[in-house]
């Protein structure tokens, strides 16, 4: 199993494009989620889905929008870059059972100039 | 006030050392704890859940204290390869299972 994949791993955007970032699970969870890191700001939740079919705000939403595209894919799209979106982004996902937490994807380093 | 508060170091130790990391939690009904491991430029994984008994996996042990809603790490004879930052990482039993991530302590093992 390759667990969760990010594509793709660097991006570099000038301001105003767009672009998607992709994230896929095949461990078959319900729940996938978006984060996005910066220095001293630790894991920040930016959407999340709890199945297939629902997506919900986290912490920081603003600039972002998602797709629960299927069981297995959760799509970030940044429809008009900022600078202040520059940052690591994360995908995890989640099913209840013996360990009961998250697994992350090795994430998208994208720089926005 | 943070939901989850970590000193976040660095702590500089020599191989062999014994080190010790605390975290605090705000939300008094969260019911998962976990210690998640960060390497330079990687994503976290997970190193180890926290019981309420405690539990030790080889040099790791994690602890819990509800009562002062604090989790500790001890990692005893430290090696290089512990070099890292470490995720003290809650989840408040939600309908979302959102975790709430610490800011993380960076350990630096040296020789």
């Amino acid at each position: 199993n390759a667990g969760v994949t990010q594509t793709p791993k660097f991006q570099v955007l000038k301001t105003g494009q767009s672009m998607t970032l992709q994230c896929a699970q095949d461990m078959n969870h319900n729940s996938m989620y978006w984060y996005r890191q910066d220095p001293g700001m630790g894991l920040r939740l930016i959407y999340y889905s709890a199945s297939e079919g629902t997506t919900d705000k986290g912490e920081v939403p603003n600039g972002y929008n998602v797709s629960r595209l299927n069981k297995r894919e959760f799509s970030l799209r940044l429809e008009s870059a900022a600078p202040s979106q520059t940052s690591v982004y994360f995908c995890a996902s989640y099913q209840a059972g013996s360990t009961d937490t998250q697994y992350f994807g090795p994430g998208t380093r994208l720089t926005v100039l | 006030r943070k939901e989850v508060e970590q000193d976040p170091g660095p702590f500089n130790v020599p191989e062999g050392a014994t080190v010790a990391f605390n975290c605090t939690y705000s939300n008094s009904a969260s019911q998962s704890f976990f210690w998640y491991r960060q390497d330079c430029r990687k994503e976290p994984k997970l190193l180890m859940s926290v019981y309420s008994s405690g539990n030790e996996d080889g040099r790791f042990t994690a602890q819990l204290n509800r009562a002062s809603q604090y989790i500790s790490l001890l990692i005893r004879d430290s090696k290089l390869s512990d070099s890292a930052t470490y995720l003290c990482v809650v989840n408040p039993n939600n309908a979302g299972n959102m975790l709430t991530f610490g800011g993380g302590t960076r350990l630096m093992v040296k020789p």
